[in-house]
Parts: C-alpha cells; sequence; structure tokens
C-alpha cells in the first residue's frame, strides 16, 4: 500500500463544475503539498498545509490531521485547470516529499 | 528574479555512459532538492541540500548516481555508467530561506534523459 493515497486517478468536468480532490496517508506528517503539474510538465506549487484550510483564488485546500487526510477544492472550474494535481507529504523529522501518484484532470468548456 | 533553471532539457545518451545535469536554484534560496518523475509513474525524492549542512542521499537509488552543490548555489547531479532504467524526467527544486519541506518548492523545468 502506498503511503500517499489520491483519489480519483482522473477526473473528468464540465466548466463551471465544483471540483474535489483527495488525498489520504499513512505516516506522520510535518505538511503537505498540492502540486499542479501542467501537461507540458512544468509543476507549480499550489498549497503548502500543516493544518486547517489555505485560499488561493478558487482553490482551497483543506487538512485534517487526525483523519490523516487532505482535499483540494477548485471552484468554477475552467478549462485552464485542467491538469495533473499532486499531494506531497513531509514525513516527521526528515526532509524528504513522499509523493501521490496525481489526479489527472480534465475540465471540457 | 529568475526561476529555477536546468540543464539541458533534453539528453540522449548510450547506454554506460555518464551524464551530469545541472540545477541553478533561486538567488538565496538554501534548499535544493533534486527528484526523478518516470514515465508513468510518481515523483520520487532523490536528495536534498540545505546551507553547508551535509545532503541527505537517503533517496539515491544506487551509486551511480551522485550529486553536489558547489558554492551553496549551483547543483549537479551525476548518473555514471547509464542504465536505461535511469531514463525519466529529473526536476530539481529549491526554496528559503528556511527549511525545505515546511516551505514552497520552487521547481524547474526539468531534464528529459532518455538512455538509449
Amino acid at each position: 500500500k502506498n503511503e500517499v493515497e489520491q483519489s480519483p486517478q482522473n477526473l473528468t468536468a464540465q466548466e463551471g463544475e465544483f471540483i474535489t480532490i483527495n488525498c489520504s496517508y499513512s505516516v506522520g506528517i510535518s505538511a503537505l503539498h498540492w502540486l499542479q503539474q501542467h501537461p507540458g510538465g512544468g509543476i507549480v506549487s499550489l498549497f503548502m498545509l500543516s493544518s486547517g484550510k489555505k485560499k488561493h483564488g478558487r482553490l482551497i485546500a483543506t487538512i485534517n490531521i487526525q483523519e490523516k487526510h487532505s482535499s483540494l477544492h477548485i471552484t468554477a472550474s475552467h478549462p485552464r485547470d485542467s491538469a495533473v494535481y499532486i499531494c506531497a507529504v513531509a514525513l516527521n523529522n526528515t526532509d524528504k516529499l513522499i509523493f501521490g501518484t496525481g489526479t489527472r484532470l480534465q475540465v471540457f468548456p | 528574479g529568475a526561476g529555477v533553471s536546468q540543464s539541458p532539457s533534453n539528453k540522449v545518451t548510450e547506454k554506460g555512459k555518464d551524464v551530469e545535469l545541472r540545477c541553478d536554484p533561486i538567488s538565496g534560496h538554501t534548499a535544493l532538492y533534486w527528484y526523478r518523475q518516470s514515465l508513468g509513474q510518481g515523483l520520487e525524492f532523490l536528495i536534498y541540500f540545505q546551507g553547508n549542512s551535509a545532503p541527505d542521499k537517503s533517496g539515491l537509488p544506487s551509486d551511480r548516481f551522485s550529486a553536489e552543490r558547489t558554492g551553496g548555489s549551483v547543483s549537479t547531479l551525476t548518473i555514471q555508467r547509464t542504465q536505461q532504467e535511469d531514463s525519466a524526467v529529473y526536476l530539481c527544486a529549491s526554496s528559503g530561506p528556511g527549511t525545505g519541506v515546511l516551505e514552497t518548492q520552487y521547481f524547474g523545468p526539468g531534464t528529459r534523459l532518455l538512455v538509449l
């Protein structure tokens, strides 16, 4: 079993829909990162969370430390949101990130 | 200023040859990471540099892989006697001035390595 599991693996949506991507992990962590990988391969960091909730524009990330679960929400989705979204956790007492396998999102107009 | 840059962007080599991949982090960033993304696979941690501390090499897959960071800035990842399974995209990221995993990481565009 992977230490970081994402669901769903693939997601399609119509423009304007509310999107939720989930990340569960089985290890103790100091932080959780959400990354976006564009079709061309470039990776952008969206959020770094250690507790609670963060919002940036149409993106919202939440984390529940007790349940070892995080969600990434996209409101009013747009075709330009089409990308792979990757969850990564920072193991306690290390400087390493362990990555989920990603969720491929396609938003159609 | 400029973001993280990597060179070359693409590298094709023959099995058994050595390759060097370069990463120029964002100026002032003390933390530098190397990751690998094999085709159809997730990202994999390779090595972490933080300031002048000894690097965390625990992710390097074999002793054919090594990395150095000169003057706390530019880093080079070297793969000796390349194998076909080394084919992947090698990504560099930097962050700072604090601890890398607790800060936003800025990723370079990657070097796509193909070993024939």
